[in-house]
């Protein structure tokens, strides 16, 4: 079955750097964008942006370019958020969801756990 | 940029029709997609491509898109239906969320 497990929760110092991952199991991991969404403490769902896990490019929301960053290690089919120079409004939950393929017609099929960051110092 | 509105809160009684609303210029000409969101958990697909339903989704739950609104209807609402609902459109290769609807079953 599909499955998109993310890395546990972390409670990091602002201006430190954080990396979630999520790996993907019971699919092809190529066939798939996997898409990133942050949810900020009783807010809604907001689009970072996705990446082509076929060619390893990245797309970025306007508000998500400068600071975060997405990767792949397709050797063991994950995706990777990195974020850097962490701000304390940077505290939310962040969920990885597969689209197939980014077209007009996509939508997130599959969702991983969520990872809760926590910004404080 | 582009925008999606969805009424904060619906409230239904048990057994009747909840209908939530998604509204934004010309949604009738992308495809609109709904998810449910219960406390504490991942949002889940309910709705694609305006009125297609994932396997494992109920029949009671519909969905429509005409001219600036999109529908989500949920016939003979339960108590599990109680969730957080939220709308997605696609605009100039972004995705956009709606800002959420919380239903309510009372």
């Amino acid at each position: 079955q599909v499955q998109l497990v993310q890395s546990g929760s972390e409670l990091k110092r602002p201006g430190a750097s954080v990396r979630v991952s999520c790996r993907a199991s019971g699919y092809t991991f190529t066939s798939y964008a996997i898409n990133w969404v942050r949810q900020a403490p009783g807010q809604g769902l907001e689009w970072m942006g996705w990446i082509n896990t076929d060619t390893g490019k990245p797309t970025y929301a306007q508000d998500f370019a400068g600071r975060f960053f997405f990767s792949l290690d397709t050797s063991v089919r994950t995706a990777n958020l990195q974020i850097n120079n962490l701000k304390a409004e940077d505290t939310a939950v962040y969920f990885c969801a597969r689209a197939p393929g980014i077209t007009v017609a996509a939508s997130f099929d599959f969702w991983g756990q969520g990872t809760l960051l926590a910004v404080s110092s | 940029s582009y925008e999606l509105t969805q009424p904060p809160s619906v409230s239904v009684s048990p057994g009747q029709t909840a209908s939530i609303t998604c509204s934004g210029h010309k949604l009738g000409d992308k495809y609109a997609c709904w998810y449910q969101q219960k406390p504490g958990q991942s949002p889940v697909l309910v709705i694609y491509q305006d009125n297609k339903r994932p396997s494992g989704i109920p029949e009671r739950f519909s969905g429509s898109n005409s001219g600036n609104t999109a529908t989500l209807t949920i016939s003979g609402t339960q108590a599990m239906d109680e969730a957080d609902y939220y709308c997605q459109a696609w605009a100039s290769g972004t995705a956009v969320f709606g800002g959420g609807t919380k239903l309510t079953v009372l």
